[in-house]
């Protein structure tokens, strides 16, 4: 099993939609969780972190399941320029790198 | 304020000749990472440098790649006698610190096309 699995897409999703992701993860010890944004041909970048509480930042919400071992990502009202992959990272904390899922593409459609 | 810089931008290079990426991280950030990023693919973890420890070299995927940390900041990523298939994007990023609940930053990547 992956350190980390998404699922790649593409979510094909209308303007003003709702979406959501998820990100499953296999280390039961990991304690820090990252959404990043990437665009084509672009570096990543951080979108937000993922708080144990879930957190919210405008149309976009984190939220962790330590039951389930998964992190999800809500985006609502999406617009065109939402468009990019959605990469996961997840953290064993301490001095550890982390480690990326592969990414999910949205695609959001007019 | 400054972000990651990476250099050169892009690379184009006959195959068996020997190329040099440079990352400047943050000021102050202790950890560096590199990566590479296939087109179409996801990240794939090279390389870390945390402060003056030895780095993990856990993910160079042959004795061809190398990396060193000058005085903890500039770092320089070493392919000797390339290959097609090094062909890729290579991603450096900075943390303040090599602990992982802190975020990565990343430099806009050296894209490495090799003839």
């Amino acid at each position: 099993r992956k350190e980390v699995e998404q699922d790649p897409g593409p979510f094909n999703v209308p303007e003003g939609a709702t979406v959501a992701f998820n990100c499953t993860y296999s280390n039961s010890a990991s304690q820090s969780f990252f959404w990043y944004r990437q665009d084509c041909r672009k570096e990543p970048k951080l979108l937000m972190s993922v708080y144990s509480s879930g957190n919210e930042d405008g149309r976009f919400t984190a939220q962790l399941n330590r039951a389930s071992q998964y992190i999800s990502l809500l985006i609502r009202d999406s617009k065109l320029s939402d468009s990019a992959t959605y990469l996961c990272v997840v953290s064993s904390g301490g001095y550890q790198k982390v480690t990326f899922g592969t990414g999910t593409k949205l695609q959001v459609i007019p | 304020g400054a972000g990651v810089s990476q250099s050169p931008s892009n690379k184009v290079t006959e195959k068996g000749k020997d190329v040099e990426l440079r990352c400047d991280p943050i000021s102050g950030h202790t950890a560096l990472y590199w990566y590479r990023q296939s087109l179409g693919q996801g990240l794939e973890f090279l390389i870390y440098f945390q402060g003056n420890s030895a780095p993990d070299k856990s993910g160079l995927p042959s004795d061809r790649f190398s990396a060193e940390r000058t005085g903890g900041s500039v770092s320089t990523l070493t392919i000797q006698r390339t290959q097609q298939e090094d062909s890729a994007v290579y991603l450096c990023a900075s943390s303040l610190f090599g602990q992982g609940n802190q975020p990565q930053h990343f430099g806009d990547g050296t894209r490495l096309s090799i003839l």
